[in-house]
């Protein structure tokens, strides 16, 4: 069945840039999201690539797929403290149907 | 625009009662989905609405219920409470056929004792 993997934790200082990774194993997925949640609240959607793309880049955030490794990674730039939260991929096989979550990555940033 | 709301935020039930929980689709959006979120979990797929008709349901038993309105907005009902249902969630609102139309309202926590 679809399964997606991120590493857990991830610690970085303010200022430096963080990189989330993540894994997924459905080789018919279509669509791939980064989504971000701080405590208490829902999910923000903050990107998503489509499966025909390698890179897509968005202010500090830059996504990066690698569809042969089934690999998806998110570059955040000159990380702030702000950006302390829960980071979950997630996939999907078609436009409109079940979101697949990976456990999400704990994002802590320090001053 | 509006996004989507949900109500009540917090809610505690007994184990055995049922439960229904609310959402408010963003404008414009035609299909609701609902997430359960347990604690340290990523969201996982409970079911899908489009059209008010069920078109998606992920691996949840049939005690979780719901519906979709005319307006959009949605229900979920979870009947017989177990403690495991002790749980963030989550409505999502999106537009068919729109891979990147997905918005999250800020979840109905429930705690079942």
């Amino acid at each position: 069945g679809e399964d997606v993997e991120q590493s857990l934790f991830l610690s970085v200082r303010e200022g430096d840039s963080s990189v989330i990774n993540c894994t997924y194993t459905d080789s018919s997925s279509t669509y791939l999201y980064w989504y971000k949640q701080e405590p208490g609240a829902g999910l923000q959607l903050l990107t998503y690539i489509f499966s025909n793309m390698d890179m897509k880049q968005d202010q500090r955030l830059t996504v990066l797929l690698n569809k042969k490794d089934k690999h998806l990674s998110l570059r955040i730039a000159d990380t702030q403290t702000g950006d302390s939260a829960i980071y979950f991929c997630a996939e999907t096989q078609q436009a409109g149907t079940a979101l697949i979550f990976g456990k999400g990555t704990t994002l802590s940033v320090s001053s | 625009e509006t996004g989507v709301t949900q109500s009540p935020t917090h809610l505690i039930k007994t184990r055995g009662q049922q439960v229904t929980l609310r959402c408010s689709s963003q404008s414009g959006h035609n299909t609701v989905s609902w997430y359960q979120q347990a604690l340290g979990q990523g969201p996982q797929f409970i079911f899908q609405y489009y059209r008010e008709e069920e078109n998606g349901r992920g691996n949840f038993p049939p005690r979780f219920s719901g519906l979709q309105f005319p307006n959009y907005s949605s229900e979920l009902n979870v009947n017989a409470l177990e403690l495991d249902d002790s749980a963030l969630y989550l409505c999502a609102s999106s537009l068919a056929d729109r891979g990147r139309g997905y918005t999250f309202g800020s979840g109905t926590r429930l705690t079942v004792v």
